[in-house]
């Protein structure tokens, strides 16, 4: 398997404008995570899903973030107006089931301008 | 209550020598501590894992010590390598939802 991918790798952006990051899970993973990890914060659980259902949205910083999945093979991520201090690194990782070992994408570098 | 506190912050260690972190939490309902390697431009990657019925296990090089008592847990990397230079954050899990340490920044040098 080519584990948990993300897209794109990198994204720059003016304030104000919307980004949209994708991830694909490892093929039969159950649970679905959106981590942001920054310098001050670390990292952040942003939202979680389990069998495309979306059950803990409490680290989504503002309405400006919303997350979707549509099927159990993808996943976004959407920042609708972007601000600068949404620059951060974001993860996406899967697992088997909700208490089980997470893999991780190689994350999304966002810079907001 | 939700915190897990990790030290130290950065870590220089010779070549061949003994790498420890340190990491300490307050819930009691956390049951799953893992350890996770992070190399520069990559996602953290699982590399060791404990459950609070055990006080210490082994894979290899690194060993998870666990102190349920003190609330406490700590990760042993045996001789060092240049290779295991990366970052290395504890976590702690009642279910899903991780709460991850801060992070340890350890440079191994040759």
């Amino acid at each position: 398997d080519a584990g948990v991918i993300q897209s794109p790798r990198h994204e720059v952006t003016e304030m104000g404008q919307e980004v949209t990051l994708r991830c694909k899970p490892i093929s039969g993973h159950n649970s679905l995570f959106w981590y942001r990890q920054t310098m001050m914060r670390g990292l952040e659980l942003l939202i979680y899903f389990n069998n495309n259902v979306p059950i803990d949205d409490s680290g989504m910083p503002e309405d400006r973030f919303s997350a979707k999945m549509p099927n159990a093979s993808f996943s976004t991520l959407k920042i609708q107006p972007s601000e600068p201090r949404d620059s951060a690194v974001y993860f996406c990782a899967s697992s088997p089931g909700p208490n089980e070992k997470l893999f991780f994408g190689s994350g999304t570098q966002l810079s907001v301008l | 209550q939700q915190q897990v506190k990790q030290s130290p912050q950065s870590l220089i260690v010779q070549k061949g020598g003994i790498s420890i972190i340190n990491c300490a939490y307050e819930n009691t309902a956390f049951d799953y501590f893992p350890w996770y390697q992070q190399f520069p431009g990559k996602g953290p990657a699982l590399l060791i894992a404990i459950r609070p019925d055990v006080s210490e296990k082994k894979e290899g090089r690194f060993t998870i010590s666990f102190n349920k008592s003190a609330k406490q847990f700590s990760l042993h990397i045996m001789d060092s390598q240049p290779g295991d230079s990366a970052t290395y954050f504890c976590a702690a899990s009642p279910s899903y939802k991780y709460i991850f340490g801060t992070g340890t920044r350890l440079k191994v040098l040759a």
